[in-house]
């Protein structure tokens, strides 16, 4: 049974960049047959795809945080990272990690989320 | 404002039927994009309920169908239980903003 599990801090200031790292268990993220992506949800609002990595380190991000976002893979680790870079109070949210099957355009295994507070 | 439109909450009795719309534009949904439902139970993360508009996954009661039609998708829920009030999400791809989501409809059960 795949895992996923997101970890960074909790509390990132304004203007810095928030990261996260997400590890994979039950399966791998050099598997090429999937694809690793980022999601957020802020409270009591809907979910917004941010972007996602493949194995071989090709990513694809969400148009309107392009300019802000990076995501690596270590498969070393068997993770994957977000950055945000200079972020503000908008970008206060859970934020999960997800798995989405190659040929498929649905997401079939997430992380439990965590929650970054952005604030001074 | 989310690129899908769903209502932002619906209810019913216990073993009543409900449905659930998601709206789309020819971009996303009216291209040919299939849409798949999540359901997130309070506290937890999306969780998989509809794949390709009508495929249930492993363990996924068949009270729940899905649908989809032209730009527009919806989610029938028969039979319901006290333990499918949540927050039900619709998903599509988009060609020009690709995944996106609605913003989430919540379901109260009477």
């Amino acid at each position: 049974q795949v895992q996923l599990q997101e970890s960074g801090p909790g509390l990132v200031k304004p203007s810095q960049t928030l990261s996260l790292t997400c590890t994979v268990s039950g399966g791998s993220v050099s598997s090429g047959s999937y694809y690793w992506s980022w999601i957020r949800q802020p409270a009591g609002k809907g979910l917004e795809w941010i972007g996602r990595i493949y194995s071989s380190g090709s990513t694809n991000y969400n148009p309107s945080l392009k300019s802000r976002v990076t995501i690596s893979v270590d498969t070393s680790k068997n993770q994957f990272s977000l950055k945000l870079s200079s972020v503000t109070a908008a970008d206060t949210a859970v934020y999960y990690c997800a798995r989405r099957l190659g040929g498929t355009y649905f997401f079939d295994y997430w992380g439990q989320g965590t929650l970054v507070t952005v604030s001074s | 404002q989310s690129v899908l439109t769903q209502p932002p909450s619906v209810s019913g009795a216990p073993g009543q039927r409900v449905t659930i719309s998601c709206t789309g534009s020819s971009s996303n949904i009216g291209a040919g994009y299939d849409v798949h439902w999540y359901q997130q139970l309070p506290g937890t993360a999306p969780k998989l309920l509809m794949y390709a508009n009508s495929n249930r996954p492993s363990g996924v009661p068949d009270r729940f169908s899905g649908s989809k039609s032209g730009t527009s998708a919806s989610l029938a829920i028969t039979g319901l239980q006290a333990e499918d009030e949540a927050d039900y999400y619709c998903q599509s791809y988009d060609s020009s903003l690709s995944w996106v989501f609605g913003g989430g409809t919540k379901l109260t059960v009477l």
